[in-house]
């Protein structure tokens, strides 16, 4: 079945450094999603990327889809203690159809030091 | 807007019982609704797909007669996990994705459920 790895499984900063996080699917994904999950929380959408190379940005964040389309990352600049959580991408398989089925890496924890 | 609630927020039962838990669209429809579990420091597992007015589709590994599904109308699925047992100790989670915004991928989260049995 479809595999998304993501790496690495923790990554600890200091206040202003920056950070990366990433995606890669064992097949060819239709999107990709990217959720933040704060600690004791919910996981909370954060951005969709589908077009292939696509790059998005949010203030900070830049979230870049590879290629083949079987590939993402998520990049944090100068890291704010507000961005503690564990970050998921998740892909989707396919297109089309009311099967929203997404498979979710396994997350990686950031944690900030002030 | 797009708010979805899970209840109870965390529950504590006896091996052999069953719990119910609900999962609420309240501020749009939704036909489609799934489930996830979270083990402590993991993943987001899916569990099944439920589908309005149809039978939930489970992944692989899945018990049917375990975690039973419904999902009675466009805003309320319900998990029930049976004859429930401390392995069954976990975090479910149930996301919706809105019926009126048909091209928005987006999958709206519950805050969960942390079930403990013991």
């Amino acid at each position: 079945g479809q595999q998304v790895m993501q790496i690495p499984q923790y990554q600890h900063v200091q206040e202003g450094e920056d950070f990366t996080t990433y995606c890669n699917s064992s097949t060819t994904l239709s999107n990709i999603q990217w959720y933040k999950q704060r600690p004791g929380g919910h996981p909370v959408f954060l951005i969709q990327l589908v077009k292939s190379g696509e790059v998005k940005k949010q203030k900070r964040l830049t979230f870049q889809f590879g290629e083949a389309k079987k590939n993402s990352s998520l990049h944090i600049t100068a890291t704010q203690t507000t961005d503690v959580g564990t970050y998921f991408c998740a892909g989707r398989r396919g297109s089309g159809g009311s099967n929203y089925k997404l498979t979710f890496g396994k997350g990686t924890l950031l944690t900030v030091n002030p | 807007g797009a708010v979805v609630s899970q209840h109870p927020s965390w529950v504590i039962c006896k091996s052999g019982t069953s719990v119910k838990i609900e999962c609420r669209s309240l501020d749009f429809q939704a036909t489609t609704m799934f489930w996830y579990r979270q083990f402590p420091k993991q993943s987001l597992m899916l569990m099944a797909t439920s589908n309005e007015g149809s039978k939930a589709t489970y992944e692989q590994g899945v018990e049917k007669d375990k975690f039973l599904i419904n999902h009675a109308s466009l805003t309320l699925s319900t998990l029930t996990v049976t004859s429930a047992h401390p392995e069954d100790s976990s975090f479910y989670i149930c996301s919706a994705r809105d019926l009126l915004y048909g091209q928005s991928y987006e999958q709206y989260f519950g805050p969960g459920t942390r079930l403990t049995v013991t």
